[in-house]
Formats: C-alpha cells, structure tokens, sequence
C-alpha cells in the first residue's frame, strides 16, 4: 500500500449505530487531518493532529470522535449521526515541523462515502 | 483570518485551447498557496504549490499557476487542454506565519469537450 488509504470506501448506516473510518498513511508523515466534503459546500477541516497530539477541533459535533494512536493511524468514531452528516470524509496527511509552521503538502486519501438513513 | 475564493462554478473548454482555472485568496500572513484537482469518487490530489520564490509555478500534467501578490491571485493555467483533465479544481491558503491548517475554496468543475 502506498499513500494515505482509508477504510471503508462506503459506509451506510442508521442515526442509531455506532461506526468508524479508519485511515491509514504511509508516507511517514507527523500530522494528519479529517475533512468532510459535503456537496455544494466548502471542504471543511473537522480535525487535526500534529505528533499524534489534537491541535485543532475545528467546532466539531461531539457524535464525531477522533482517535490517533499513532503517527501513522487515525480513527474517526461516529454514533448517533444526523441525515446532513452524510458526506465524503476525506483523510490528509504532512509533515510538517514541531512549530506547524512547515510547508509540506497534504496528501490526501481516496475517502469514505458515509449515507446516515 | 484565511479565505479563498473561486468565482466560476464551472469552467467550460474545447480541448486544445488554453484554460484558466481563477482564486484569489485573503490571509494576514505570507501566502502558502495550492491547487488539488478531485476525480469522480476520488480524493483530492496534489498538483502544485506556491511557498516562495518565482512567482510562476509548474506543476503535474502540465498545469501551472502565478501568484500575483498585487491581485492577491493564484490562477490555474494550461497551455492545451485535454478532455481527461475535466474535473473539479480547488484552490487552497495557509498562513505561512500560523499553523498548518489549509482553508478551501469551493471548488471550479472543469469541462474539457472534444
């Protein structure tokens, strides 16, 4: 695998299950990154980890749970989601140095299609 | 506060011809600049990116962009469109002086017709 993969690619559940993204980068990168991509609407930073530590939370709903054990993993737990949290999630990954102030690129996964019923 | 603004929500071009794909961006810091294009079902992929230097930048599948700090603009270019170069473009800021969070624009839908 090469990249940032993430899994699954399509996700359907109901407003009552309980679900979670996983994704995956092997580019040996220091931060990674949830957007959500909803149609007609910005892409929007969810949240973001630098060295595993949460730096950002961009004012997200707390039915959306991330979880980064290491610089190489990131989880994003869903339950008790909404009809308009349906959307892609997309996965990015950089490195970027201890400050934040690096210029890397963000590289990003192929996402998960989540429909909530 | 960053922001980005792409003013065409769909770019239409015969193939051969030149395009333009338009942003302009707001940050209170230096300007760290980038374009992504999305593929159907895809995530996004890097194309090229503006730090420093000239202002002119080339990038993957002959795509490049000028920064023009005067216009506070990073417009997308290529030569000679192809009809698989139809999809959706994005433009991005950071504030080189804050962090590492990139602000998106909404996006401009390339259409490349033969």
């Amino acid at each position: 695998e090469t990249g940032v993969t993430q899994t699954p690619r399509h996700l359907v559940m109901g407003m009552t299950n309980k679900k979670s993204l996983k994704c995956e980068q092997h580019l040996g990168h220091n931060a990674m990154y949830w957007y959500k991509q909803s149609a007609k609407k910005p892409l929007e930073l969810m949240f973001v980890y630098n060295f595993k530590e949460q730096t950002e939370n961009n004012s997200v709903p707390s039915r959306f749970s991330p979880e980064c054990p290491n610089s190489s993993h990131l989880f994003l737990h869903l339950h008790t989601l909404q009809p308009e949290d349906s959307a892609l999630y997309l996965c990015a990954s950089s490195q970027d140095s201890v400050s934040g102030l690096g210029t890397d690129t963000q590289y990003f996964g192929p996402g998960t299609r989540l429909t909530v019923l | 506060a960053q922001s980005v603004a792409q003013p065409e929500d769909q770019v239409n071009v015969a193939e051969g011809n030149p395009l333009t794909v338009k942003c302009t961006y707001s940050v209170s810091g230096n300007p760290y600049l980038f374009w992504y294009v999305q593929y159907p079902n895809r995530g996004l992929q890097f194309l090229l990116k503006y730090i420093t230097g000239d202002n002119l930048v080339k990038g993957s599948y002959g795509f490049e962009a000028e920064f023009n700090k005067s216009q506070t603009s990073f417009h997308l270019k290529k030569p000679s469109a192809l009809v698989s170069d139809s999809a959706l473009y994005f433009c991005a800021v950071r504030d080189g002086n804050a962090g590492n969070m990139l602000t998106f624009g909404g996006g401009t839908r390339l259409m490349v017709k033969p």
